[in-house]
């Protein structure tokens, strides 16, 4: 089982280009969420996505947005960077069931934006 | 709105040392608490995951409380190794389905 893999590792980027980020969820993982975590912080949680929908949605504008695919793949949008957006994007697999389901994260994507 | 904090931020030991972090909350309204381990460069890799007042889990020298009523988790590592350096997150899991993250203890075990 490879796990949760993300692609890319980094990405260097200038303001207000956009950018894809992409996660591939843990073998029969069928929830994919994304974290945001800047420098000295937690990770921030961005939005899950569960049967191809989001289904929940953190404090982050409609810049970031995302998609799953019938696979449970999923990819991260972010529209017009700010300086702002450099942290490392996080993506977490899990089973659907709430509350006590344990996410599997993978290694993250660097973004830097200059 | 969950709110997490964790302490210290960070944390020097010597090797052989045992030692314990916190992490703490204003509400029991969630539904878990995990603890994951996240060493630099790799995954955030999960340790725990806690629901009951009182629920005490353990994995080799690392073990974890939780105590829902006075707020609060305890992290403990017996006997650090230098392998053991790495940030020690703290998060909850409620009715969203999201996780929300303390900021972390970072531990360092010297040798």
């Amino acid at each position: 089982d490879a796990g949760v893999t993300q692609s890319p590792t980094h990405l260097i980027k200038t303001r207000g280009q956009q950018v894809t980020l992409r996660c591939s969820p843990k073998s029969g993982h069928d929830t994919v969420s994304w974290y945001q975590q800047a420098l000295g912080q937690g990770p921030q949680f961005i939005f899950q996505y569960y049967e191809e929908e989001e289904r929940q949605r953190g404090n982050f504008p409609d810049r970031f947005s995302g998609h799953q695919f019938p696979n449970y793949s999923s990819e991260l949008n972010v529209n017009a960077l700010l300086l702002g957006d450099s942290a490392l994007y996080l993506c977490a697999s899990s089973i659907d069931r709430i509350g006590t389901d344990t996410q599997y994260f993978g290694p993250g994507t660097r973004l830097t934006v200059l | 709105i969950l709110n997490v904090e964790q302490s210290p931020q960070s944390l020097h030991v010597q090797e052989g040392d045992s030692t314990n972090f916190t992490c703490s909350f204003p509400s029991s309204n969630f539904y878990a608490l995990h603890w994951y381990r996240w060493e630099t460069a790799k995954s955030p890799e999960a340790l725990f995951v806690m629901t009951l007042n009182g629920d005490e889990k353990k994995k080799g020298r690392i073990s974890a409380t939780l105590n829902t009523k006075e707020g609060y988790s305890y992290l403990y590592i017996k006997g650090s190794q230098p392998e053991d350096s790495a940030t020690y997150l703290c998060a909850l899991s409620g009715s969203a389905r999201q996780l929300t993250f303390g900021s972390g203890t970072q531990l360092t075990v010297l040798p």
